[in-house]
């Protein structure tokens, strides 16, 4: 049982570069969620995805870019990172309804911006 | 006003004793509501879910909700080490959950 992956699980960078998180699920679940997590702010989220195609954005979207093309993958794009964006980045995903349900989270990417 | 309200903590309490976690929400129309367990540098791992009034127990955990209050608590019975965290609470909004800041519990052996 597999569950949610997420890669890479650490990553270094420098500001300007374009960077993807990958984040994959096992489960079929329709929604999928972006979120990051920094000291003093808790979880913010930053896009979600109710199905394939459908993406939506969410509290700190700016900077960022994601797409659904199938059910099990939703990645996250920096594409010009910035300092202000390390941070440790959480995948999530829930069956049907998302708000109704459960999320259930892979084991995050800790980005570092140079 | 924040939509889910949790106290930051931290949160002391001596092994073997209750931990109580409380949490406010604003939405009167929230219907589902969540507790998420994180340890540190971990992902957060659901450890309860909560529907309906009245409280719900699960081995040493018991989730309690209160809609006419807007209120929902954690409690934590015979309290071990192991339990030292970050506990967040979690309450459904607009196709999405809305997660309140989390409040760190440390267990005292």
């Amino acid at each position: 049982d597999a569950g949610i992956t997420q890669s890479p699980r650490y990553k270094i960078t420098e500001t300007g570069r374009q960077v993807t998180l990958m984040c994959h699920q096992t489960w079929s679940h329709s929604y999928m969620f972006w979120y990051r997590q920094d000291l003093g702010h808790g979880l913010r989220l930053i896009y979600y995805s109710a199905a394939a195609d459908i993406t939506d954005k969410g509290e700190v979207p700016d900077g960022y870019v994601v797409s659904r093309s199938k059910t099990e993958n939703f990645p996250l794009t920096l594409e010009s990172a910035t300092r202000s964006q390390t941070s440790v980045y959480f995948c999530a995903s829930s069956e049907l309804e998302g708000s109704n349900q459960p999320q259930h989270f892979g084991d995050g990417t800790r980005l570092s911006i140079l | 006003q924040k939509e889910v309200e949790q106290n930051s903590g931290p949160l002391s309490v001596p092994e073997g004793a209750i931990a109580s976690l409380n949490c406010t929400y604003s939405d009167r129309v929230s219907q589902s509501f969540f507790w998420y367990r994180q340890y540190s540098g971990k992902s957060p791992e659901l450890i309860m879910s909560i529907y309906s009034n009245g409280d719900k127990e699960d081995g040493r955990f018991t989730a309690q909700l209160n809609k006419a209050s807007q209120y929902v608590s954690l409690l934590i019975r015979d309290s071990q080490p192991s339990d030292s965290a970050t506990y967040l609470c979690a309450v459904n909004g607009a196709q999405k959950l809305v997660f309140g800041q989390g409040t760190r519990l440390t267990i005292n052996p």
